[in-house]
């Protein structure tokens, strides 16, 4: 089956660093990304979508310049959580959609996840 | 009013019987419907996706979508300790790429 590996799996940080996490389609072209954002006991929230080449759109109350997706080839997207503070401490978790597979097909492949504490 | 509506749980239920998961949504356009499991601390597997009304078999796994009624359901046969995880209930509206997730419900298979 597809694969999207997410790197790193945790990371901790001080608070007004910026930390970057990546998405990886490993045997699938990937024209479309999804960011996501999970708190405790909190269902994902869809932060991004990302589109291979072209800008992202960002959901509403995410702050763009916070959070930089950068979505530069068929296999990897970024984020970078800028200026990170406590309140940012979650996981992350990106979603691809392979290209091949047809409208139908939703984000079905997750990446492992990224738990992001800022202290 | 949420868009995809899910009883956090937990939902219990002793091993080996019928773990029956429910699911309301407020888009009437809406047009393929997931369901998801996510153990503790990891991201979201796939188990089952439909599109159509009725039921969708898979192995233990049975999806039911009622677009009338604008409810999807999971049902677990023979459910496992190892089945005991959130389900996360998800909805794509026609047309449009996002895919907007329920809170989950909590099962809890007891051996």
């Amino acid at each position: 089956g597809a694969v999207v590996s997410q790197h790193p799996s945790r990371v901790i940080c001080k608070s007004g660093t910026s930390v970057k996490i990546e998405c990886r389609s490993l045997d699938f072209q990937a024209t479309t990304m999804f960011w996501y954002r999970q708190f405790p006991k909190q269902s994902l929230m869809l932060m991004a979508t990302s589109n291979e080449g072209s800008k992202a759109t960002y959901e509403q109350g995410v702050e763009k310049d916070k959070f930089l997706i950068n979505h530069a080839s068929l296999t990897l997207s970024t984020l970078t959580v800028t200026s990170a503070h406590p309140e940012d401490s979650s996981f992350y978790i990106c979603s691809a959609r392979d290209a091949a597979r047809g409208i139908r097909n939703t984000e079905a492949f997750f990446g492992q996840g990224t738990r992001l504490t800022v202290v | 009013q949420k868009e995809v509506e899910q009883n956090s749980g937990p939902l219990s239920v002793p091993e080996g019987a019928i773990a029956s998961l429910n699911c309301t949504y407020s888009d009437r356009g809406s047009q393929s419907f997931f369901w998801y499991r996510q153990y503790s601390g990891k991201s979201p597997e796939l188990i089952m996706s439909i599109y159509s009304n009725g039921d969708k078999e898979d192995g233990r796994f049975t999806a039911q979508l009622n677009k009338a009624s604008q409810y999807v359901s999971l049902l677990i046969r023979d459910s496992q300790p190892s089945d005991s995880a959130t389900y996360l209930c998800a909805v794509r509206s026609g047309g449009y790429q996002k895919v907007t997730f329920g809170i989950g419900t909590k099962l809890q298979v007891i051996p």
